[in-house]
C-alpha cells in the first residue's frame, strides 16, 4: 500500500533562511507525488507536481523538489524563506490511473523574522 | 477560468440530521474528488467520481454519500451526523483521472456537528 512520511509536524525557520520540508514515499510503482501548501481557513493550493519527467521539480513561490528513488525521499525547499510562506504544507502521493491522493500529516512552517 | 467552488462555506448541523455539501468543478473538468480534513486524522479521501459515475471510494461508513450531475457539478450526502463529522470537507476537480492531472482544491466546507 502507498503511504506518505512528513518528517517534522513543526519546523521553524529565520525569514531568508533555506527552507527544507522531508517527505518519504513508499510505492511498489513509479509514484505521482505532489506538495500542497495550505493558509489558514483555506483549501489546498498545489505547490508542485512530479510525474516523471524531471527528478528536479520547480514550483510556484520559489519552491522546489528533488525526487529521489534511492532514497524514497521528495524533500520540498525553498533558499530563502518569506514571512508569507508560513502555512501547512502536506506532501501527496498519487496512485497512478486513479485520482486518490495519499497525503503525509503535515508540516506546519512557521518563518520569523 | 473560475476556482473550484464549494457551498456553503460554513454550516452547523445537529447530531442526527444530514447534510448535504455542494461543489462545483473548474469549467471542462469531469472528475471531481472529495477529501475529509480532521486535526486527528488529517487528510482523507473520501470518493470520486467521473462522468457521473464513483470510481473510486475510502474506507468510510455508508452514511457518507455523493453524486455527479450531467454538468460535472458534484454533491456529497451524511446522514445521521455523529460529532466525529464535524470536519473541512474539500472538494478537488481534475481535467481526468488518467496520466499525471493534478487536482484542483475548493476553499472547503467547514462542518460543525453540535
Amino acid at each position: 500500500a502507498q503511504s506518505v512520511t512528513q518528517l517534522g509536524s513543526h519546523v521553524s525557520v529565520s525569514e531568508g533562511a533555506l527552507v527544507l520540508l522531508r517527505c518519504n514515499y513508499s510505492s511498489s510503482v513509479p509514484p505521482y507525488l505532489f506538495w500542497y501548501v495550505q493558509y489558514p481557513n483555506q483549501g489546498l493550493q498545489l505547490l508542485l507536481k512530479y510525474t516523471s519527467a524531471a527528478t528536479l521539480v520547480k514550483g510556484i513561490n520559489g519552491f522546489e523538489a528533488e525526487f529521489k528513488k534511492s532514497e524514497t525521499s521528495f524533500h520540498l525547499t525553498k533558499p530563502s524563506a518569506h514571512m508569507s510562506d508560513a502555512a501547512e504544507y502536506f506532501c501527496a502521493v498519487r496512485r497512478g490511473g486513479y485520482n486518490k491522493l495519499i497525503f503525509g500529516a503535515g508540516t506546519r512552517l512557521a518563518v520569523h523574522p | 477560468k473560475a476556482g473550484v467552488t464549494q457551498t456553503p462555506r460554513y454550516l452547523i448541523k445537529t447530531r442526527g440530521q444530514q447534510v448535504t455539501l455542494s461543489c462545483s468543478p473548474i469549467s471542462g473538468h469531469r472528475s471531481v474528488s472529495w477529501y475529509q480534513q480532521t486535526p486527528g486524522q488529517g487528510l482523507q479521501f473520501l470518493f470520486e467520481y467521473f462522468s457521473e459515475t464513483q470510481r473510486n471510494k475510502g474506507n468510510f461508513p455508508g452514511r457518507f454519500s455523493g453524486r455527479q450531475f450531467s454538468n460535472s457539478r458534484s454533491e456529497m450526502n451524511v446522514s445521521t451526523l455523529e460529532l466525529g463529522d464535524s470536519a473541512l470537507y474539500l472538494c478537488a476537480s481534475s481535467a481526468d483521472s488518467t496520466s499525471s492531472y493534478e487536482q484542483y482544491f475548493g476553499p472547503g466546507t467547514r462542518l460543525t456537528v453540535t
